[in-house]
């Protein structure tokens, strides 16, 4: 299995701009999970969904934030407009009840 | 909220054991562990769940105590690989369908 496949990388932008990251869970897995990390914060959960369903997002910083999960095998996280402080690394993980997470490799975000 | 864990870094030696702390306020239903080396995705290394059992694989055992909402994680005569942070993360009900909240790490430095 390839894991938990993370789009793009690396994203820089300019603060105003949209910003989408993608995410690809592993085959099979019914839950999906979006988390920022950074120096100050740590781990935030932003929104995770059950069988493509959005369950919780009050994680979700503010209104510029948008996630979807169209089908078992694709989610995206929207930010619309981007700024300074949305700069952190955001990671996508898949999991199975019970079971632990496997996260990807995560897209460092940084917004100038 | 937050788990809290306990110490914040620690530096060892090659081969000496560890003891990283990990506490709630809120109820714990299961309690993850997972180690995150720098620049890299958080990596799985176990779950307990209720009924206070302790599991492990190698040197890396970690034992959860509901009654007293706690989860120590032990690392048995360290080695180099170990080096990276370390998150618990805990859910409330569910098992993992809702999300982990995790704490803000311990950071292990392993020495030669």
């Amino acid at each position: 299995d390839a894991g938990v496949i993370q789009s793009p990388r690396h994203e820089v932008t300019e603060m105003g701009q949209e910003v989408t990251l993608r995410c690809k869970p592993i085959s099979g897995h019914n839950s999906l999970f979006w988390y920022r990390q950074t120096m100050m914060r740590g781990l935030e959960l932003l929104i995770y969904f059950n069988n493509n369903v959005p369950i919780d997002d009050s994680g979700m910083p503010e209104d510029r934030f948008s996630a979807k999960m169209p089908n078992a095998s694709f989610s995206t996280l929207k930010i619309q407009p981007s700024e300074p402080r949305d700069s952190a690394v955001y990671f996508c993980a898949s999991t199975q009840v019970g079971y632990g997470y496997t996260f990807g490799s995560g897209t460092r975000l940084t917004v100038v | 909220q937050q788990p809290v864990q306990s110490p914040q870094a620690v530096i060892l030696r090659e081969g000496e054991d560890a003891v990283i702390n990990c506490s709630s306020s809120k109820a714990l239903y299961s309690v993850h562990w997972y180690r995150q080396k720098h620049g890299e995705a958080p990596v799985f290394l176990m779950i307990l769940l209720k009924g206070g059992e302790q599991k492990g694989h190698e040197k890396i055992s970690a034992s959860f105590n509901e009654k007293k909402q706690q989860s120590s994680l032990y690392l048995t005569a360290s080695q180099l690989s170990y080096s990276g942070t370390y998150f618990c993360g805990r859910t409330g009900t569910g098992g993992g369908a809702d999300g982990l909240t995790f704490g803000k790490g311990t950071h292990l430095i392993i020495q030669p």
